[in-house]
């Protein structure tokens, strides 16, 4: 089983503090990273599919990097306002063979924004 | 309104009973998915299906069937032989052939044991 790691597990911020956290994922076999947000009552939402190592996506205030060689992904929130409370979970993707790709989720970083 | 619709939100299983959790879909995705959540671990992947009539185990099938007969359609059985059923179920969905392409989820359901 592969290992996929996020830090901090959770973490409390001011209102307008901007914060990022880590997912850490095994340097080898890989396909593609996904970050998901996951809000109390809701579904998880996809927020990010990255592919290539070096790659950086955006969404508003929210932004991540990819590093595939060493093997982490960051998670970034800037100007953090009290609706970006959720937990953040990233997924490690492999191919499976077959035309399959399995995700391998980590414990996920809970957020919560005070106001 | 496309989406994944899990039913029922809360189910309750007796001691050697068999139950099953609904999940339909409505995005024409190929690939469904079915993970189980436990407090403090991450989503853990159940079964695995890339198209209809075919379906695949993911890392914790065993006590679990699945069966894939329409697209829509991804129906999770938690047999009696599945001693730690208590869980929160996420269904999910995506288009098949790339892992380059996010999943979609249902809210879930939340298995206890009576």
């Amino acid at each position: 089983i592969l290992n996929v790691e996020q830090s901090p597990q959770s973490l409390h911020v001011q209102e307008g503090d901007s914060t990022n956290f880590t997912c850490s994922f095994p340097s080898s076999n890989f396909y593609a990273l996904h970050w998901y947000r996951w809000e109390t009552a809701k579904s998880p939402e996809a927020l990010f599919v990255m592919t290539l190592n070096g790659d950086e996506k955006k969404k508003g205030r929210i932004s991540a990097t990819l590093n595939t060689k060493e093997g982490y992904s960051y998670l970034y929130i800037k100007g953090s306002q009290p609706e970006d409370s959720a937990t953040y979970l990233c997924a490690f993707v492999t191919y499976s063979g077959a035309g399959s790709y399995q995700l391998t989720f980590g414990k996920g970083t809970k957020l919560s924004v005070i106001p | 309104d496309g989406g994944i619709t899990q039913s029922p939100k809360y189910l309750f299983r007796k001691e050697g009973q068999n139950v099953t959790l609904s999940c339909e879909q409505n995005l024409n995705h190929d690939a469904m998915y079915w993970y189980r959540q436990d407090p403090g671990q991450g989503l853990r992947l159940i079964y695995y299906s890339q198209i209809v009539n075919d379906f695949q185990k993911g890392d914790i099938a065993e006590g679990y069937s699945v069966s894939r007969e329409k697209k829509e359609s991804f129906p999770l059985t938690v047999t009696s032989a599945q001693k730690n059923p208590t869980a929160f179920y996420l269904c999910a969905s995506s288009i098949a052939g790339t892992g380059g392409q996010p999943q979609h989820f249902g809210d879930g359901t939340r298995l206890s044991i009576l």
